[in-house]
């Protein structure tokens, strides 16, 4: 199993919601990471866990708040968001460094709207 | 963090090479440099990776300079599935792959 697997693949909500996103792999990966996506844009690096602790925070706003209750899960919760939140945002996973296969399995993201 | 800097847009014809190439000057010693491409309405996807030696794989080859201040991705005969946003990305120590603004590849049937 090579799939890194997002739920919901669209999600429409309104600045006063809360919502999550969730992010699950199962190649036993210990690395994982949120990127957010505007369109025709390269992704954004958010959040990085590394053995199920935050590792990486790259100055993002509260009302984004990770979570990684477990090795194979990863989840995003939304509150309060701004209409320019909209994007697609990407989850992501890895090996360690200098391991073989050291490289970044993407899911297909969730196209997130935010009335 | 060292950045990466790759052009705008790159055409090719079909089955013929194409060398996309990035810069990035501040590329520290233990930096790996990797290569992703992502098709519309898809998450990125690894091509190839490397440290300072040159690599192949089944998808393409990297071709990294002795300073590492730059590197191409050749793909050695482009197809149509082969159009997509290339990305050149370094990553560091701290498990943080930073992507670069991307060459989108049109390939000419």
């Amino acid at each position: 199993d090579t799939e890194v697997t997002q739920t919901p693949k669209h999600l429409v909500m309104g600045m006063t919601n809360k919502k999550s996103l969730k992010c699950e792999q199962h190649m036993g990966h210990r690395a994982m990471y949120w990127y957010k996506q505007k369109a025709k844009k390269p992704p954004e690096l958010m959040f990085v866990y590394s053995y199920e602790k935050l590792s990486i925070n790259e100055s993002v706003p509260s009302r984004f708040s990770p979570e990684c209750p477990n090795s194979s899960l990863l989840n995003l919760h939304l509150h309060a968001l701004q209409p320019e939140d909209s994007a697609l945002y990407l989850c992501a996973s890895s090996r360690p460094r200098g391991t073989a296969n050291e490289k970044l399995f993407f899911g297909s993201g969730t196209q997130l709207s935010v009335l | 963090d060292a950045k990466t800097t790759q052009p705008n847009s790159m055409e090719s014809n079909e089955e013929e090479p194409v060398h996309l190439p990035c810069n990035h000057s501040t590329i520290s010693g233990t930096d790996y440099i990797h290569w992703y491409r992502q098709l519309p309405s898809q998450g990125p996807e690894y091509v190839i990776h490397g440290l300072t030696s040159n690599v192949n794989n089944r998808m393409a080859s990297l071709a990294i300079a002795e300073d590492r201040k730059s590197s191409t991705l050749i793909l050695h005969r482009a197809t149509l599935r082969d159009a997509a946003v290339y990305y050149c990305i370094l990553r560091n120590t701290g498990n943080q792959f930073y992507f670069g603004t991307g060459t989108s590849l049109t390939v000419i049937p």
